[in-house]
């Protein structure tokens, strides 16, 4: 089973829409990174939440770590043909070698002109 | 400021042919990782460096992958001998690696796309 789930995995809304993406950890989310990939290609850095609570905003994209820190949601507000592309999200899990980023499977987004 | 630099962008070799990918980190960036992403899934990583020695390679499968960070800049990632399953999308990142993991933000080159026939 995933360490860390996303929902949906994959998401069709027509342009000017607003949408939401959720990633869910069983365990407390010591940092949590979005990314944002474009098909083929590496990964984009978006934001990162560390303090539960928080919340981030990059022009019409939105970020929320929940107060528990073990769900975070990504909004986008008013979404145009250039947000479309796989949404990751990343938490830093720690094991005994130290801390690694764990991803979730990724939520794929398009954006109908 | 110049990015992760990775090269070949795309291969595609036969099953038991060898591989070997090159990434170039951000100057200044004392860790590099390595990740393994297949078609649908997130990235795994398969190692970590600070400087030139290895942090965690617990996920790569040693009996047939390799990497070294020779000077602690640029690394090179080799598979011998390839299986099918080896087709994915190989990824490297660096961070500056003075933040502790929880803070510490990587930055992903644009990948090698590796097809194993």
């Amino acid at each position: 089973s995933q360490e860390l789930e996303q929902s949906p995995q994959s998401l069709i809304v027509q342009e000017g829409k607003n949408l939401t993406i959720n990633c869910t950890s069983s365990k407390t989310l010591y940092g949590l990174y979005w990314y944002k990939q474009k098909y083929g290609e590496g990964l984009i850095f978006l934001m990162m939440l560390q303090k539960g609570g928080e919340e981030k905003s990059h022009e019409k994209i939105t970020a929320k770590l929940d107060e528990k820190k073990q769900q975070s949601s990504l909004h986008i507000t008013a979404s145009q043909p250039s947000h479309a592309g796989i949404y990751l999200c990343g938490a830093v899990m720690i094991y005994n070698q130290g801390g690694k980023l764990i991803f979730g499977q990724g939520t794929e987004l398009s954006v109908k002109p | 400021e110049a990015g992760v630099a990775q090269s070949p962008r795309y291969k595609i070799i036969e099953k038991r042919q060898s591989v070997a990918f090159w990434c170039n980190p951000i100057s200044g960036h004392a860790t590099l990782y390595w990740y393994q992403q297949i078609l649908g899934q997130g990235p795994k990583l398969l190692i970590q460096f600070q400087n030139n020695g290895v942090v965690d390679d617990s996920q790569l499968p040693k009996d047939r992958f390799s990497a070294e960070r020779l000077k602690g800049v640029d690394s090179t990632l080799k598979i011998q001998p390839a299986k099918l399953e080896d087709s994915a999308v190989y990824l490297c990142a660096s961070s500056l690696g003075t933040g502790g993991a929880i803070a510490d933000t990587q930055y992903f080159g644009p990948g090698t796309r590796l097809t194993v026939l």
